[in-house]
């Protein structure tokens, strides 16, 4: 069974900095969807970024970014100029390739300091 | 278009009542999907409908739960009788499928607490 795994419980950054989040995921398949989800404190699930296993060009949306490690397993998101509205829990999910299904992560939860 | 609606937005009932959650997709959406939020264990998927038609019931809890969708507009999450630990935020989520990698939307969620 394919698992996610986000090892950080909390993240802290500066505003206007650089945070990275991690995430793995364990699988035997080779075609697959990735996906970070943001849910701020309105509880609203939003999509930041998503990445197909098979793209190698990591996927980028404005100020976030992945850095896709097929071979590793890893799926971490870069955000950049971090701003106060960045600060929600993030949640990475994985979608094999029969289903619709997403496995999510235990999240992370980001806070932006002033 | 106005996004994914659920309601209640919040629901407060006493153990041994019948619990119902509802939930409109978005216009043209085909896939739709029950999800459960706990601190404990994280989001996990419930239930998911292709064409009004369950696809994967396997994550429902038990037989307390049922899920339905009649059309394609309406679905309910039904839990009889609710116990306390089935207090969790509720998100229904849709898709328009069927195409893997596709966003999945959800709605703003049912907090859900039985006494």
């Amino acid at each position: 069974a394919q698992t996610v795994t986000q090892s950080q419980p909390e993240m802290s950054v500066q505003e206007a900095e650089t945070v990275t989040l991690s995430c793995t995921y364990d699988t035997s398949e080779s075609d697959y969807y990735l996906f970070w989800y943001k849910q701020p404190p309105s509880r609203q699930m939003i999509l930041v970024i998503r990445q197909e296993a098979y793209k190698q060009q990591n996927a980028t949306e404005n100020r976030f970014s992945v850095n896709f490690q097929k071979a590793a397993k890893s799926f971490s998101l870069k955000i950049s100029d971090s701003q106060l509205g960045d600060a929600a829990m993030y949640f990475c999910a994985y979608q094999n390739s029969g289903t619709y299904k997403y496995i999510f992560g235990t999240g992370t939860r980001l806070k932006v300091l002033a | 278009d106005a996004g994914v609606i659920q309601s209640p937005r919040h629901e407060v009932t006493e153990m041994g009542q019948e619990v119902t959650l509802r939930c409109k997709p978005i216009s043209g959406h085909n896939s739709l999907f029950w999800y459960r939020q706990t601190m404990m264990r994280g989001l996990e998927l419930l239930i998911y409908f292709n064409n009004n038609v369950p696809i994967d019931d396997s994550g429902m809890p038990e037989d307390r739960f049922s899920a339905k969708m009649p059309n394609a507009s309406f679905s309910t999450l039904k839990i009889q009788p609710s116990e306390p630990r089935d207090s969790a935020v509720y998100f229904c989520a849709s898709t328009l499928g069927p195409k893997r990698g596709n966003e999945q939307f959800f709605g703003p969620g049912t907090r859900l607490t039985v006494l």
